[in-house]
């Protein structure tokens, strides 16, 4: 397999839920990313992991919590989520520090909170 | 912080046509991107540009970096239905730098 995977595709949950996404990426890259895409907004970036290290976190409210055990594998925890958090949440790979900006994404996980 | 203006933003043209758009920034980008995404499916990269001045081309798609850095234009040459998608700039202020700020997007739909 290659590229980005993400998985599951949907996901609905309730308000009360706890559950996790998952991102792997097959390139080889050192960076990885979290992105929050709702209707009629730019893509909003939520965290940027670097060689397993986070380097940002974009005010980000806590009951999205990452992580990233090694340089291909990248989740999001989700815990006692609103309804306005219902968006495609999209998972993105690059080179990392020093290397090439460009950013593959994956197919992305569409997320129902009822 | 950093913003991007993209347009139009939304397009409909007839299967044939050409297409532009472009993406203005409130600052300097070191490198531009374009990107597509289709219903269901997450942003597919087609070019990237890392020179002010830089003209690139992709197939039918050409992109280029304008000189003042703070601006990029995609063009398609005669569209077809499969172009159907929302097209993305994004942008870098430093080269290797892993924050990309994204457009808004513009809506291609090709009216048969």
């Amino acid at each position: 397999e290659t590229g980005v995977t993400q998985t599951p595709r949907h996901l609905v949950m309730g308000m009360t839920n706890k559950k996790s996404l998952k991102c792997e990426q097959h390139l080889g890259h050192n960076a990885m990313y979290w992105y929050k895409q709702s209707a009629k907004k730019p893509l909003e970036l939520m965290f940027v992991y670097n060689f397993k290290e986070q380097t940002e976190n974009n005010s980000v409210p806590s009951r999205f919590s990452p992580e990233c055990p090694n340089s291909s594998h990248l989740f999001l925890h989700l815990h006692t989520l609103q309804p306005e958090d219902s968006a495609l949440y999209l998972c993105a790979s690059s080179q990392g520090r020093g290397g090439a900006t460009e950013a593959f994404f994956g197919q992305g996980t569409r997320l129902t909170v009822v | 912080g950093q913003q991007l203006n993209q347009s139009p933003q939304s397009m409909f043209i007839q299967e044939g046509e050409d297409v532009s758009m472009n993406c203005t920034s409130s600052s300097i980008f070191n490198t531009w991107l374009w990107y597509k995404q289709e219903p269901g499916e997450g942003p597919v990269l087609l070019i990237a540009l890392y020179k002010a001045g830089e003209l690139t081309s992709n197939g039918r798609l050409t992109a280029q970096f304008g000189i003042t850095r703070k601006d990029s234009f995609l063009n398609i040459s005669a569209s077809i239905p499969s172009d159907v998608g929302i097209y993305f700039c994004a942008g870098s202020d430093n080269f290797g730098n892993e924050k990309l700020t994204f457009g808004t997007g513009t809506r291609l739909t090709i009216i048969p």
